[in-house]
């Protein structure tokens, strides 16, 4: 059983530039979640996929968007990057009741804009 | 809504000493409730899980945790704290509804 995996592990942008992080979900599983973790906090939750459709959201605004593949691989863009947008961020799946199941998540991509 | 939160941003333990990491939970329902830990510039480890089947649940490397409905808490503890359980423990909700985080400290 292959585990999650996200690429790349550590990245540096400027402000105002765009990025992409991708994430590699578990073998059988169909849903994929991000969340961002600024230094200090605990996760924020930014949007979830389930089926190559958005199925939910947190409160981030429009220019965090993301992607989910057939084989439900899964992008995180986030575009006009600015300084506040540093922070781990984290990729989980799961099966779409993960109420039981629990997320099995990646060990993060560490983003750092200057 | 459903929320969890962490009663202690820190704790701090001597090796061999038992742990304790706070949790209440609102619901109007019963939840489903998870403990992680992470590890420093790592993901998040799954330790346990509580989906209703049994209010004493049993994790990964030695940690349980106890549903207790009356008290809304759902409490981590270890027997005995090791040099290695140093790290950031986080009480999660049915929906990945994150507590704030636990930062466990484990002295020699």
């Amino acid at each position: 059983e292959t585990g999650v995996t996200q690429s790349p592990t550590h990245l540096i942008k400027t402000r105002g530039q765009q990025v992409t992080l991708r994430c590699s979900s578990q073998s059988g599983h169909n849903t994929v979640s991000w969340y961002q973790q600024a230094l200090g906090q605990g996760p924020q939750f930014i949007f979830q996929y389930y089926r190559e459709e958005e199925n939910g959201r947190g409160n981030f605004p429009p220019r965090f968007s993301g992607l989910q593949f057939p084989n439900y691989s899964s992008e995180l863009n986030v575009n006009a990057l600015e300084l506040d947008d540093s922070a781990l961020y984290l990729c989980a799946s799961s099966l779409l009741d993960s109420s039981y199941y629990g997320y099995t998540f990646g060990s993060g991509t560490r983003l750092t804009v200057v | 809504a459903q929320s969890v939160t962490q009663l202690d941003s820190h704790v701090s333990v001597s090796e061999g000493t038992p742990v304790l990491l706070r949790c209440n939970y609102s619901s109007s329902y019963s939840p489903s409730l998870f403990w992680y830990v992470q590890h420093p510039n790592k993901g998040l480890q799954l330790l346990l899980k509580y989906t209703s089947a049994a209010t004493l649940v049993k994790g990964i490397n030695g940690f349980e945790a106890e549903f207790k409905k009356s008290e809304t808490s759902f409490h981590l503890t270890k027997p005995s704290a090791h040099m290695s359980d140093a790290a950031e423990y986080f009480c999660v909700g049915g929906k990945l509804i994150f507590g704030q985080g636990t930062e466990l400290s484990v002295k020699p």
